[in-house]
């Protein structure tokens, strides 16, 4: 079964970089098949899709955060990054992590599974 | 970017009754690229829906998903306790891929 899992700094400053880790078990990240998205939460709002990442590397961003985002996969560890430069109180969200439902060449961008989230807080 | 606007907010329902959410794009969704999640509190979004009516693999069949162009709906038929959640739905035809602000289903 397969199973994600996030980890990182649960506390950042204003203007420091966001590193989040999203490791996968029971299946390997570099299957053809498949790519791999982040979301977040704000507390107690709504869902914003923040990217996707392929295991060549290829990657593809939501416009509004796309100058400040990175995502990257490190297929030996089978675990794939985020990474969000000049972080804001406005960044404050559970962040998860989740395989895109769709195979490669569809335009399948649903998530499922997701990972159980991780809380990251911005602030002074 | 296409705006979802889900209503009713709030669903107050009792169990075994109907419940019908209402998802509805600011323009037309192609392909019935359109999913439905449910999210307990603490707890990741699940997927319920994909492809506007395919249920996710060990979904009850109570739950359905039906709509297409700018309107959508997913239907709980009868509610068991399990259900009262909020969910939300997503369109995923062009980037941003964005979700509703969700429906609250509670108990009544």
């Amino acid at each position: 079964q397969l199973q994600l899992q996030e980890s990182g700094p649960g506390l950042l400053k204003p203007s420091e970089t966001l590193s989040l880790t999203c490791t996968v078990s029971g299946g390997s990240i570099s299957s053809t098949t498949y790519y791999w998205g982040w979301i977040r939460q704000p507390p107690g709002k709504g869902l914003e899709w923040i990217g996707t990442v392929y295991y060549s590397g290829t990657a593809y961003y939501n416009p509004s955060l796309k100058s400040r985002v990175t995502i990257s996969v490190d297929t030996s560890k089978n675990q794939f990054s985020l990474k969000m430069t000049s972080v804001t109180a406005a960044d404050t969200a559970v962040y998860y992590c989740a395989r895109r439902g769709g195979p490669y060449g569809s335009g399948g961008n649903w998530f499922d599974p997701w990972g159980q989230g991780t809380l990251v807080t911005v602030s002074s | 970017e296409i705006v979802l606007t889900q209503s009713p907010g709030t669903l107050s329902l009792s169990p075994g009754e109907r419940a019908t959410l209402s998802c509805r794009a600011s323009q037309s969704v192609s392909s019935k690229y359109l999913a439905w999640y449910q999210q307990k509190p603490g707890q990741a979004p699940r997927l319920l829906i994909y492809g506007a009516s395919s249920r996710a693999t060990g979904i009850p069949d109570r739950f359905s998903g039906s709509g297409s162009g700018t309107d959508f709906t997913l239907t709980i038929s009868r509610l068991e306790p399990e259900d009262f959640a909020v969910y939300y739905c997503q369109q995923y035809d062009s980037s941003p891929y964005t979700f509703g602000q969700g429906t609250k289903l509670e108990i009544k």
